[in-house]
């Protein structure tokens, strides 16, 4: 069964760089059906689609963020990456790694156990 | 952008009831919508896809329906493992939206 693992640093001061990792086992990370997306949940509130990447690099964002996000793809490693610039507290959330069907009828069926990134100096 | 208003956003309710939550789309969506449900400390698990279709391992108590605009899950026989947030998620069109959540709690 295909596993997602996010792993990162839990603290980012403000106006830095948030950096975070998707690790893909038991499973290729270039399947020609599937996206691979960032979805994040600040504490106690809902649940907000971050961006979009294909194996081939190609990537979709969320337009609310699309000034500050960069997503990229390692076939060689099986992981794909999440970088979020200058970020505020506004960025404190639990960042999670997603698993997407190409056909738009399926959505997400595979969800990494999310980790928590807290902005704070 | 399409937006999804997903209603209530919360409710109270009691072991063994019918529990119905709607999600409209502010535009046509086909049956591009999944539920997920959210437990507290944990990731999202998807309950239904394609809008009516139920995820392998869930529960036949829970049903979707809808196209279009208008969707909803049921939960038919609520238990007390059914507690808690549940969202709709429009992956017709980019970007990606949401609905609020409704947190369904014990009464």
């Amino acid at each position: 069964q295909l596993q997602l693992q996010e792993s990162g640093p839990g603290l980012v001061k403000p106006s830095e760089t948030l950096s975070l990792t998707c690790t893909v086992s038991n499973g290729s990370i270039t399947s020609y059906t599937h996206f691979w997306d960032w979805i994040r949940q600040p504490p106690g509130k809902g649940l907000e689609w971050i961006g979009t990447i294909y194996y081939t690099g190609k990537t979709f964002y969320n337009p609310s963020l699309q000034s500050r996000v960069t997503l990229s793809v390692d076939t060689s490693t099986n992981q794909f990456s999440l970088k979020l610039r200058s970020v505020t507290a506004a960025d404190t959330a639990v960042y999670y790694c997603t698993r997407r069907d190409y056909d738009p009828n399926y959505g997400m069926d595979v969800w990494g156990q999310g980790t928590t990134v807290t902005v704070s100096s | 952008d399409i937006q999804m208003t997903q209603s209530p956003s919360s409710l109270s309710a009691s072991v063994g009831d019918r529990v119905t939550i709607t999600c409209r789309a502010s535009q046509g969506i086909r049956n591009d919508l999944g539920w997920y449900q959210q437990k507290p400390g944990k990731a999202p698990k998807r309950l239904i896809y394609a809008a009516s279709s139920l995820q392998s391992g869930v529960p036949s108590r829970f049903s979707g329906s809808g196209s279009g605009t208008e969707f909803t899950l049921t939960i038919s026989s609520l238990q007390p493992e059914d507690f808690a947030t549940y969202y709709c998620l429009q992956h017709n069109s980019y970007p990606l939206t949401f609905g609020q959540g409704t947190k369904v709690e014990i009464k």
